[in-house]
């Protein structure tokens, strides 16, 4: 059971709208700015895609965005395309009681497009 | 541009050690900007960050709760590389292997320079 809850899956048809949600606590998302996001395709390394809450990478189209609110991060791709299909893992630095800090990744969300 | 070579056996007996090393160019593992995790991935797909180590000055390393006991990561400045060992394997320790560079991206904590991944199957 991974820390950040992720939905498992999400869908759209292309040039559609989709966002997914990193829901954690008030000691990893809703407590510091240090989210971020990854794609990754089958039988490939993860890819960052957005950092510290909303933040893009060069070479990260701006239909990728990111925000938060509370103890919940969000991902947005605007304008699906074919390519996006894929899963999408959240990823966050956390505060802990036994070492000094700690970091926590989402259960992963499968996107398809339709 | 870093990139990162791991290598290591992929197959580990149970009860025995999984060793693994990465070996780092483009960029120094003493670098004072970077850091050097180690992620897995399960073969159900959940990723799981199991340490890192940086320089700043001195040596820093800090583990996952859920491996501490059973985890080292050490930085090998004479071959620029880093390396992770986990003892007494058991099948729940069969994942896929990142080493993962920090410190690309001008973000913080961000996972920016991936290795392509070692598969490690600890038999039941």
């Amino acid at each position: 059971q991974s820390a950040l809850t992720q939905p498992r899956s999400v869908s759209g048809s292309p040039g559609q709208s989709v966002t997914i949600s990193c829901a954690g606590t008030s000691s990893d998302v809703g407590a510091y700015n240090w989210v971020s996001w990854y794609q990754q395709h089958p039988g490939k390394a993860p890819k960052v895609i957005i950092y510290d809450v909303n933040k893009r990478p060069s070479g990260v189209p701006d239909r990728f965005s990111g925000s938060k609110s509370g103890n919940t991060a969000s991902l947005t791709i605007s304008g699906l395309q074919g390519e996006d299909e894929a899963d999408y893992y959240c990823f966050s630095y956390a505060d802990s009681y036994v070492v000094r800090y700690t970091f926590e990744f989402g259960g992963g969300t499968k996107l398809t497009v339709l | 541009q870093v990139q990162l070579q791991q290598s290591g056996p992929g197959l580990v007996k149970p009860s025995q050690t999984l060793s693994l090393s990465c070996a780092i160019s483009g960029d120094s593992v003493s670098s004072q900007s970077a850091a050097w995790n180690w992620i897995r991935q399960s073969p159900s797909g959940g990723l799981e960050w199991l340490g890192r180590t940086f320089y700043r000055s001195k040596w820093y390393i800090d583990y996952a709760v859920s491996v501490k006991s059973r985890i080292t990561i050490n930085p090998d400045t004479s071959r620029n590389q880093f390396s992770l060992q986990l003892n007494s394997v058991t099948p729940e320790d069969t994942a896929v292997y990142y080493c993962v560079g920090e410190g690309y991206v001008s973000g913080t904590y961000v996972l920016a320079a991936w290795g392509r991944g070692t598969t490690v199957t600890v038999p039941s």
